[in-house]
């Protein structure tokens, strides 16, 4: 079963917006990572955050995480029409050797 | 030039017939990942590897078949045994989990 679960399953903005995705998940976590996919490419890291964190930055990337409800989310500022893709959170459960992945948000940024 | 390669990018097979997907990694990773992706969906474990002539079972390996003979190799075998292989597969390498995966691009497989 799925362990995360994005929301939006689907995102419309124009450029220039800022685009806010949500994880939800159902298990403890050791950490929780954030992907980005291109059509009919594989996926790429964007970032990480650890359980004992609560927010983390990268670039135009703002990442919160709130263990007590088991969310996460992500925060594009000043979006790109390069922004868009598919954004998917991946879960590393207290069973190591694998992550979870949910089904993704797909973002599209109108120029 | 380090990363991932998956070969072929697309990939056709009768019904019946097994075909296997190759992945090699140059990043001296131990663990590696196979995931199917149907369209629209996100990704499922089929079988993973945190160490050569080791391997487990993912949420969905029937009808798959893997081996890890050397660190840098993983192939998929997709048997017949597989009732929908029509898929997105996806191979993926880390240093073991919680590390950030490194994703290859993928082979589109179709089944005709």
């Amino acid at each position: 079963s799925q362990q995360g679960e994005e929301d939006p399953q689907a995102l419309s903005i124009q450029e220039g917006e800022n685009a806010t995705m949500n994880c939800s998940y159902k298990t403890s976590i050791n950490n929780l990572q954030w992907y980005r996919q291109n059509s009919g490419r594989g996926l790429v890291h964007l970032i990480l955050i650890r359980s004992n964190e609560r927010e983390k930055h990268s670039g135009r990337l703002r990442v919160t995480l709130d263990t007590s409800k088991k969310s996460s989310s992500l925060l594009i500022t000043a979006s790109r029409a390069a922004d868009t893709a598919s954004y998917f959170c991946a879960t590393d459960g207290t069973n190591a050797g694998k992550s979870t992945f949910g089904d993704g948000t797909t973002l599209t940024v109108k120029p | 030039d380090g990363g991932i390669t998956q070969s072929p990018k697309y990939l056709f097979r009768k019904e019946g017939q097994n075909v296997t997907l190759s992945c090699e990694q140059n990043l001296n990773h131990d663990a590696m990942y196979w995931y199917r992706q149907d369209p629209g969906q996100g990704l499922r474990l089929i079988y993973y590897s945190q160490i050569v002539n080791d391997f487990q079972k993912g949420d969905i390996a029937e009808g798959y078949s893997v081996s890890r003979e050397k660190k840098e190799s993983f192939p998929l075998t997709v048997t017949s045994a597989q009732k929908n292989p029509t898929a997105f597969y996806l191979c993926a390498s880390n240093q073991g989990a919680p590390d950030t995966q490194y994703f290859g691009p993928g082979t589109r497989l179709t089944v005709l």
